[in-house]
């Protein structure tokens, strides 16, 4: 069974704080990871897809990077802006044309002015 | 503007009732989802459809029934059996599986 964990749960930071944020997988086969913003009372908001290990992607302050375990999104000198949800999700290539996406439970970002 | 429009925003529903959740796009996508999504968990798949007059159950079908007559529409009816009908629902969209763009959501509330 594909699993997604992401860790911290909560996390407070002071504007200009850089950080990083945890996704860890575990899945039969990796065919993407996507990551997604989401504010409160509102839909995710894609912000990134990976494929591979050793890939990066990059968005204004948001940098995302893969490896075989797990996932990381790294914000640089965040923003009282960017306080919000962080959602991650794994596709596998066991979900064949469906491409079903199992999500983790998210981690809550709060950047402090 | 293309996108994923989702309606009513809120809805309440009384003990008993049936009640239907609009989802539309004009996004030309394939692919139609709706997920669940309840405080502190992650969004879970309720049903998905790849193509018009086909859908399949996702993770917690029971009590949610579906259809998906037109491209652009799948509308979700959460049935009476559904004991615990409270929660955000969020369509989404895709072409043939790729990255996956969600609606505003609906919040459902039972009274």
């Amino acid at each position: 069974e594909d699993q997604v964990t992401q860790s911290p749960e909560a996390l407070r930071l002071q504007e200009g704080e850089s950080s990083s944020l945890n996704c860890s997988y575990t899945v039969s086969g990796l065919r993407g990871l996507f990551w997604y913003r989401q504010d409160p009372g509102k839909g995710p908001e894609f912000l990134f897809t990976l494929y591979s290990a050793g890939e990066e992607k990059e968005k204004e302050r948001l940098k995302a990077t893969l490896t075989k375990k797990e996932s990381f999104l790294h914000i640089t000198a965040p923003k009282p802006e960017d306080s919000a949800t962080y959602l991650c999700a794994v596709q596998a290539i066991s979900s064949g044309s469906a491409r079903q996406l199992t999500f983790g439970s998210g981690t809550q970002l709060t950047v402090l002015p | 503007d293309g996108g994923i429009t989702q309606s009513p925003k809120y809805l309440f529903r009384k003990e008993g009732q049936n009640v239907t959740l609009s989802c539309e796009q004009n996004l030309n996508h394939d692919a139609m989802y709706w997920y669940r999504q309840d405080p502190g968990q992650g969004l879970r798949l309720i049903y998905y459809s790849q193509i018009v007059n086909d859908f399949q159950k996702g993770d917690i079908a029971e009590g949610y029934s579906v259809s998906r007559e037109k491209k652009e529409s799948f509308p979700l009816t959460v049935t009476s059996a559904q004991k615990n009908p409270t929660a955000f629902y969020l369509c989404a969209s895709s072409t043939s599986g790729d990255t996956q763009y969600f609606g505003p959501g609906t919040r459902l509330t039972v009274l």
